[in-house]
């Protein structure tokens, strides 16, 4: 099994829909993170975590939101979609005890009309 | 400012042969781990190696080598005997413990030609 899972793994929304993209890792790392990718930018930061009550808000946290309910679980939002965040969104974890290597998660695929 | 800068958005290589990766970062902090990604099409992030600001050998793992030149900041990849399957987006990171960050480079296209 997979250390780090997401769900739904493709979506296709409407412009205007709030939608809710989930994360659960088994890696037992208390660092998780929340990237987008888009063609020819890279990742960037949308938000990360480092326990339960430490939520950041990272390069491009405009029109996100995020909830992390447990040590294993990390959940984006997206309050009211937009086309333009139409992307392949990455959860990512990473255990600050060692080399600070961040795991993925099989990515999101999102597209918004 | 660009944290990692990845200059060459495609690459081509003959199976077999030996292909460099070229990745430059930007920091002041002493303390810091490079990282190198390897993206399928099927779009999976994996990581491939790391080293560390302190390590004095360059880190090898397989058919994979960072040669990491500090004082020109460069974190180069190397891949040995090139396969089909390393055809694929390759990205360059960085982590700084000071304000705990990771920066992700724009990624170097490879494709492997038999």
């Amino acid at each position: 099994d997979a250390d780090v899972t997401q769900t739904p793994r493709n979506r296709i929304t409407k412009t205007g829909k709030r939608i809710m993209l989930e994360c659960s890792q088994t890696k037992g790392h208390d660092r998780m993170y929340w990237y987008r990718q888009d063609p020819g930018l890279g990742l960037r930061l949308i938000y990360y975590s480092f326990d339960v009550k430490d939520i950041n808000k990272g390069e491009i946290s405009d029109g996100y939101s995020v909830s992390r309910q447990a040590q294993a679980k990390f959940s984006l939002s997206l309050e009211s979609a937009i086309p333009n965040q139409t992307a392949l969104y990455f959860c990512a974890t990473s255990d600050p005890s060692g080399r600070e290597t961040q795991y993925f998660g099989p990515g999101t695929r999102l597209l918004v009309l | 400012a660009q944290k990692i800068t990845q200059t060459q958005p495609g690459m081509f290589v003959q199976e077999k042969e030996a292909v460099t990766l070229d990745c430059t970062y930007d920091t002041s902090d002493p303390s810091y781990g490079l990282f190198w990604y390897k993206q399928p099409s099927s779009g999976e992030m994996i990581f491939l190696i790391y080293q560390g600001s302190y390590d004095q050998q360059n880190a090898t793992e397989g058919r994979y080598s960072l040669n990491f030149q500090k004082a020109r900041k460069s974190a180069n990849l190397v891949i040995s005997a090139s396969q089909l399957g390393d055809s694929a987006m390759y990205f360059c990171a960085m982590s700084q413990p000071t304000g705990n960050q990771f920066y992700f480079g724009t990624g170097t296209s490879l494709t492997v030609i038999p």
